[in-house]
């Protein structure tokens, strides 16, 4: 089965400053989708960028970035120029892409890793 | 906005009871996941409906339920409700099986 891990269950960042929270997983698939979803305090979850494993390119959404390391099985987002919006949490989730044990495509996230912004 | 809904918001019930969360997809998308987010579990996948069928379990316990309508909404039954069974539902919505998928803004259950 596939899992993920997110080692940093807090992180703080300097408005206007850079910040990389980490993601792990594990999974025996070759084919697959990584994700980051943000969780404000509003609770909405909020889709904030996504991989596709058979892409060597690492994705870029506006001040969001990934560094996609397959063969280490390493997922990590960078946030460049903080703001006191991206203050939320962040959860690292995993889907295949393929039928795999039954999996039809539902996502295997981490535990989350608290994020503040300070002023 | 997701365009994805979650009725009610909130909900608060006593142990023993049952209640029903409902959920309506985007326009046009096809597959409904269902998942739990408790403090102890996290996010988990109980359940996956795919035009009216369902497609996949995960840790969805015996006492939940879940189908979906023609209409393409779907309901999340829970019974015999406990504690432990507080934690706020989502309902996630996408076109297939593998496409990106929306989440509702989710319904926050409170069993006292």
């Amino acid at each position: 089965a596939q899992t993920v891990t997110q080692s940093q269950p807090e992180m703080s960042v300097q408005e206007a400053e850079t910040v990389t929270l980490s993601c792990t997983y594990d999974t025996s698939e070759s084919d697959y989708y990584l994700f980051w979803y943000k969780q404000p305090p509003s609770r909405q979850m909020i889709l904030v960028i996504r991989q596709e494993a058979y892409k060597q390119q690492n994705a870029t959404e506006n001040r969001f970035s990934v560094n996609f390391q397959k063969a280490a099985k390493s997922f990590s987002l960078k946030i460049s120029d903080s703001q006191l919006g991206d203050a939320a949490m962040y959860f690292c989730a995993y889907r295949s892409d393929m039928n795999y044990g039954g999996s039809q495509g539902n996502l295997i996230f981490g535990k989350g890793t608290k994020l503040s912004v300070k002023p | 906005d997701s365009g994805v809904t979650q009725t009610p918001k909130h909900l608060i019930t006593a142990t023993g009871q049952r209640v029903t969360l409902r959920c309506s997809p985007r326009s046009g998308d096809l597959s409904v996941y269902w998942y739990q987010q408790s403090l102890d579990q996290g996010l988990q996948f109980l359940i996956h409906y795919y035009n009216g069928e369902e497609r996949a379990k995960g840790n969805i316990l015996e006492r939940f339920s879940a189908q979906q309508f023609p209409d393409l909404h779907s309901e999340l039954n829970l019974s015999s409700l406990e504690l432990g069974d507080s934690a706020l539902y989502f309902c996630a919505s996408s076109s297939g099986t593998y496409n990106e998928q929306f989440f509702g803004p989710g319904t926050r259950l409170t069993v006292l």
